[in-house]
């Protein structure tokens, strides 16, 4: 079975700093979708960034960004001048035809 | 607007009831799903449907029941089998169980009295 990997149980981060939250995955497919979710206080889950396995480029969505490695199968969250409303937890998921699966998620901090 | 609706938001229950957690999306998606979130938790997969009439158990299914009888409606009950109820509970929808991203709705927290 697949496993997704979200290494940093927590990360704090300074307003308008730059911080980058780590996701691994072991796949044997090669046709798959990656996403960052972000779950506030109110707990909605809410879709942040998603990356196709077949696109070389790296997504961006406004100030998150992913380093997708392919090879390395690393999938990392890159938010840019971070703000307050960024604080939630964040998921890395793994998407194939045949697994749908959840890191266990990185709480991040941010400080004013 | 298009989106999951969730319903209740919070809903207390004593041991040994049954309860009923609404879900309904007007996204026309075929695939649903129910997880489980514990506190400071990741999401475990209760249940999920590919099609109207259709259901496969996830990784967490004793204690639960789904029934999917139309295309919008995925409805969860959490039966008095289900020895450790108390959590917060995530429905989801795609397009199919194949592919694309899941949409959630605003969640259901249970706690049993």
């Amino acid at each position: 079975a697949q496993t997704v990997t979200q290494s940093q149980p927590e990360m704090s981060v300074q307003e308008a700093e730059t911080v980058t939250l780590s996701c691994t995955y072991d796949t044997s497919e090669s046709d798959y979708y990656l996403f960052w979710y972000k779950q506030p206080p109110s707990r909605q889950m809410i879709l942040v960034i998603r990356q196709e396995a077949y696109k070389q480029q790296n997504a961006t969505e406004n100030r998150f960004s992913v380093n997708f490695q392919k090879a390395a199968k690393s999938f990392s969250l890159k938010i840019s001048d971070s703000q307050l409303g960024d604080a939630a937890m964040y998921f890395c998921a793994y998407r194939s035809a045949q697994q749908l699966t959840f890191g266990s998620g990185t709480q991040l901090t941010v400080l004013p | 607007d298009g989106g999951i609706t969730q319903s209740p938001k919070y809903l207390f229950r004593k041991e040994g009831q049954n309860v009923t957690l609404s879900c309904e999306q007007n996204l026309n998606h075929d695939a649903m799903y129910w997880y489980r979130q514990d506190p400071g938790q990741g999401l475990r997969l209760i249940y999920y449907s590919q099609i109207v009439n259709d259901f496969q158990k996830g990784d967490i299914a004793e204690g639960y029941s789904v029934s999917r009888e139309k295309k919008e409606s995925f409805p969860l009950t959490v039966t008095s089998a289900q020895k450790n109820p108390t959590a917060f509970y995530l429905c989801a929808s795609s397009i199919s169980v194949y592919t694309g991203e899941l949409f959630f709705g605003e969640g259901s927290r249970l706690t049993v009295l």
